[in-house]
C-alpha cells in the first residue's frame, strides 16, 4: 500500500479564494482524521469519520472550514472563504478499529500559504 | 486549559545522553497512550504505545504512564543525533478520538 496520499502538497491562494484539500487513506482502514498544525497550536483535530460518517468535527473552526467523505477512499477538506490565518499544515490520518489503540498513519500534509 | 500539556523545548542534549520527554493531560477518560516522532516536514509516525500504568520498553525508548497523576513519559537512552526531531505525545479516547500535545522539539549533537 501507498500510504495515505494528500494532494496538493502546497498551496498559495489569495484571502478570499476557496481550497480543496484532498485525502486518500490506507485501504481497509475504517477512520479518517483531519488535523492542522502550526506553531503556534501545534496539531489539532479538526474532524474525523469512522466509515464515512463524521463522528466528531467540533474542532471544526468555523463554518468556512467543510469536510466530506464520500466512500472509503477519498475525503476532502474545503475553506472557502480563505483567510491568511488559516495558513497552516493540514495533515489526513487514517486507521482501523480492530488496532485497538487507533494508530494513526498520517500523510505526508497539504501546507496551505494564503496570502 | 488543554486537555494535554507539553512542553514544546527545544531541548539540545549531546549525543549518548538520556531523554525525558513528558506530557501531563486532564482528561480522565483517556484510554490509550501514545508518542509519535515527527521529522521535519514530514507526517508524524508512531512510536510506541501503551494503555495501563507502568512502563513498556522498545529498545532504546522506554514509555511510562502514571494514570493517578495524570502524567506520561518518554525516555531515550544512548540518544543519536538520528533521534532529532520532535515528539509528541498522544491520548486516545475510547471512541478513537486523538488529542496530541504540542510537541518537544529535541536536538541531539554530535
Amino acid at each position: 500500500d501507498a500510504g495515505v496520499i494528500q494532494s496538493p502538497r502546497h498551496e498559495v491562494t489569495e484571502m478570499g479564494q476557496e481550497v480543496t484539500l484532498r485525502c486518500k487513506p490506507i485501504s481497509g482502514h475504517d477512520y479518517l482524521f483531519w488535523y492542522r498544525q502550526t506553531m503556534m497550536r501545534g496539531l489539532e483535530l479538526l474532524i474525523y469519520f469512522n466509515n464515512n460518517v463524521p463522528i466528531d468535527d467540533s474542532g471544526m473552526p468555523e463554518d468556512r472550514f467543510s469536510a466530506k467523505m464520500p466512500n472509503a477512499s477519498f475525503s476532502t477538506l474545503k475553506i472557502q472563504p480563505s483567510e491568511p490565518r488559516d495558513s497552516a499544515v493540514y495533515f489526513c490520518a487514517s486507521s482501523f478499529q480492530s488496532s485497538g489503540a487507533n494508530v494513526l498513519t498520517f500523510g505526508a500534509g497539504s501546507r496551505l500559504t494564503v496570502l | 486549559q488543554k486537555e494535554v500539556e507539553q512542553d514544546p523545548g527545544p531541548l539540545s542534549v549531546p549525543e549518548g545522553a538520556i531523554v525525558s520527554l513528558n506530557c501531563t493531560y486532564s482528561n480522565s477518560a483517556f484510554q490509550y497512550f501514545m508518542w509519535y516522532r515527527q521529522y521535519s516536514r514530514k507526517g508524524p509516525e508512531l512510536l510506541m504505545y501503551t494503555y495501563s500504568s507502568g512502563n513498556k520498553e522498545d529498545g532504546r525508548f522506554t514509555a511510562q504512564v502514571d494514570k493517578s497523576s495524570k502524567y506520561i513519559s518518554l525516555f531515550i537512552r544512548d540518544s543519536q543525533p538520528s533521534d532529532s526531531a520532535t515528539y509528541l505525545c498522544a491520548m486516545v479516547t475510547g471512541g478513537f478520538k486523538t488529542i496530541f500535545g504540542a510537541g518537544t522539539r529535541l536536538f541531539v549533537k554530535a
